[in-house]
């Protein structure tokens, strides 16, 4: 069975620092990834998606993600955090239709 | 519409009561997926439809949760007796793709308080 696993709760970084959000995976084949940003009332969002090629794949609002498979990891980065990144972050693997998210990272950014 | 759209936004209903829950997704979008998020947890799956055919009803968590999609667009979420536990709030998505592989596109979810 799928399963994904967010291993830190919460995460505090300063504004113009930069980020990384871990990920673990655990999946049988090749996976298809993915990131998604939930921000206070609002809707979850995609931030980007992995399916294949290039490890290194770019995403909106200057996001970045790098999958190792050696590692089963999916870890999102970010060079320079804005505030208004505060949010929570799902890590999230699909096969069939059915989707696996994390419980999320939340993401605090002081001033 | 221009996004996906679900009501009611809350839903307040006395423990064994039934409610149902409608998701408008994108038009044109094959795929549409529930999901249930708890409280300080991840989205979980429920279930998933290829245009009008439920293809994974997996994570439905008992048999009095039932969804539908008759026609391949509107989808209805339905439980019957609730109890405090299915308080959570309710996601729908939709994806232009067959299995979801390409981005879901997310609705505001309906948050279900059970009394």
């Amino acid at each position: 069975a799928q399963s994904v696993t967010q291993p830190d709760i919460h995460i505090t970084v300063s504004e113009g620092a930069s980020l990384e959000l871990r990920c673990n995976y655990s999946y049988g084949a090749t996976p298809y990834l993915f990131w998604y940003v939930q921000s206070p009332g609002q809707g979850l969002q995609l931030l980007l998606k992995y399916f294949s090629g290039d490890t290194l794949v770019q995403g909106i609002k200057g996001f970045e993600a790098e999958f190792k498979r050696s590692q089963s990891s999916f870890n999102l980065r970010k060079p320079s955090v804005h505030w208004s990144d505060a949010a929570e972050y799902f890590c999230a693997v699909i096969n069939a239709g059915k989707s696996t998210f994390g419980d999320g990272t939340t993401l605090t950014v002081k001033p | 519409g221009a996004g996906v759209s679900q009501s009611p936004r809350y839903k307040v209903a006395k423990r064994g009561q039934d409610v149902a829950l409608r998701c408008d997704p994108i038009s044109g979008h094959v795929s549409l997926f529930w999901y249930q998020q708890a409280l300080g947890q991840g989205p979980e799956f429920l279930t998933y439809f290829q245009n009008e055919a439920q293809l994974d009803k997996s994570g439905l968590p008992s048999d009095r949760f039932f969804a539908e999609r008759p026609e391949g667009s509107v989808s209805t979420l339905k439980i019957q007796r609730t109890q405090q536990e299915d308080s959570a709030v309710y996601l729908c998505a939709s994806s232009s793709e067959a299995g979801g592989h390409n981005e879901q596109f997310f609705g505001p979810g309906t948050r279900l308080t059970v009394l």
